[in-house]
């Protein structure tokens, strides 16, 4: 499967812990994407890396959050100090043009 | 806030019918628009794309219309199957600048046999 990949796809935490996920993007695109999407809602923007810049962040992206695209391959979002408003599912996507391909997702819980 | 809405939040057909789904935008200065379809517990997938300059954009069984006189677009899906039972979101690029995509609040479809 050459599509973009996400790890872990679910994941319940307590209140307070942190939480870092993984996106495995499609190898040849140099775009990647994190969006956040609540039930009956659409993709939220959160950030964009070119390469291993960062080059755009959404004021949805607190300071509890960080995202990192170290080698301009996979990139991880961590979050700190969860809170239960953070509870959704986070996708990520990437491209090589305008058009955006999303992995399938890291459904977070926070109890 | 300048954001791209659907003009219905469901949709009920029958095998075989062909679907119409619409979507109003705000911001007259989206240079491309994108239709994806979302399955339950999975992430968005790509069905077709246009941009600002063309009117009408066709794909298999699916077709896009642009109507920027009014700020409209439409995923039309021909001979709608059961398997298309999914969430439609329309996303746009407010500008050429811009990457990021902003999506409106979708609209399931539900197809019955």
């Amino acid at each position: 499967d050459t599509g973009v990949s996400q790890n872990p796809r679910h994941k319940i935490t307590k209140r307070g812990q942190n939480v870092t996920f993984r996106c495995d993007p499609i190898s040849e695109h140099n775009r990647l994407y994190w969006y956040r999407q609540t039930l009956g809602q659409g993709p939220e923007f959160l950030t964009y890396f070119q390469n291993e810049a960062q080059l755009e962040k959404s004021r949805l992206l607190s300071d509890r959050f960080s995202a990192e695209r170290p080698k301009g391959s996979f990139s991880t979002l961590e979050i700190q100090r969860t809170e239960q408003g953070d509870s959704a599912m986070y996708l990520c996507a990437s491209s090589f043009g305008l058009v955006e391909f999303f992995g399938p997702g890291t459904r977070l819980t926070v109890l | 806030g300048e954001s791209v809405g659907l003009h219905l939040p469901t949709l009920s057909v029958q095998e075989g019918d062909n679907s119409i789904i619409n979507c109003a935008y705000s911001n007259s200065a989206s240079d491309y628009f994108i239709w994806y379809k979302q399955e339950s517990g999975k992430g968005p997938q790509f069905i077709i794309d246009i941009r600002s300059n063309m009117d009408k954009r066709q794909g298999q069984r699916v077709t896009v219309l642009l109507n920027k006189t009014v700020k409209h677009l439409s995923l039309q899906i021909a001979a709608t199957q059961p398997g298309d039972s999914a969430v439609y979101f329309c996303a746009e690029i407010p500008n050429q600048a811009g990457t990021a995509l902003i999506f409106g609040k979708g609209t399931t479809l539900s197809v019955s046999s």
